[in-house]
């Protein structure tokens, strides 16, 4: 049972907007641990999609977007496209921890 | 281009201690980042496994800390696993990355991961 918990399964349909919830607590996000997002296709390793709750790196969409809020942080995807259909996984820090959230599949 | 290999036995009986490294290529892993090691059982979600500095400092998840041991070859350029007693819980890809420290800790490069079964 992880620390951050997600939603297990979001669906869109391409072209539209979906938003992926991470819901903490005062011990992680709320604590003001920074927020990471990876992407995992199926079959590959996680890729980082989204650093330091709201920063892309190099190369990623800015379809894609994160934020943070209190104690939850939000990945959001506009524009959907079926190359996006994946595993997306946020990650905090709490108490002596590197914590995962348990994932969330989207389906497009 | 960083990149990250995992390396080692796909099958590990219980009891025994499962070893894996991870070679670096494109990038000096004496330079100023962690490297990490994460885990994924079938079909289940990403675990935390440690993270450790060139100069051997570590940090390790502590469900699991009594049983791992990350080590660091700068001559090689590259760091290693061993996590001790394993059993059928084990089973997972087990993926190493690069860490990076800016705005809290995260992975930015990842290795393909490498399936380890433990089966007798």
């Amino acid at each position: 049972q992880s620390v951050l918990t997600q939603p297990p399964s979001v669906s869109g349909a391409p072209g539209q907007r979906v938003t992926i919830s991470c819901t903490g607590s005062s011990s992680n996000i709320g604590a003001g641990y920074d927020v990471h997002w990876y992407q995992q296709l199926p079959g590959t390793a996680p890729k980082l999609l989204i650093y330091g709750n709201s920063n892309r790196p190099s190369g990623v969409p800015d379809r894609f977007s994160g934020s943070k809020s209190g104690t939850s942080a939000s990945l959001a995807i506009t524009g959907l496209q079926a190359e996006d259909e994946a595993d997306y996984y946020c990650q905090s820090y709490d108490s002596s921890l590197i914590a995962f959230g348990g994932g969330t599949k989207l389906t497009v | 281009q960083v990149q990250l290999q995992e390396s080692g036995p796909g099958l590990v009986k219980p009891s025994d201690t499962l070893s894996l490294t991870c070679a670096v290529s494109g990038y000096s892993i004496s330079s100023s980042n962690w490297w990490g090691w994460i885990r994924q059982p079938p079909g289940k979600g990403l675990e935390w496994i440690g993270y450790i500095y060139y100069s051997g400092s570590t940090y390790y998840n502590p469900s699991l800390k009594s049983r791992v041991t990350m080590s660091v070859d700068t001559s090689k350029n590259q760091f290693s696993l061993k996590l001790s007693s394993v059993t059928a819980v084990d089973t997972a890809v087990y993926y190493c990355a690069r860490v990076t420290y800016s705005s809290g800790w995260y992975q930015d490069y990842w290795g393909q991961g490498t399936l380890v079964t433990v089966s007798s």
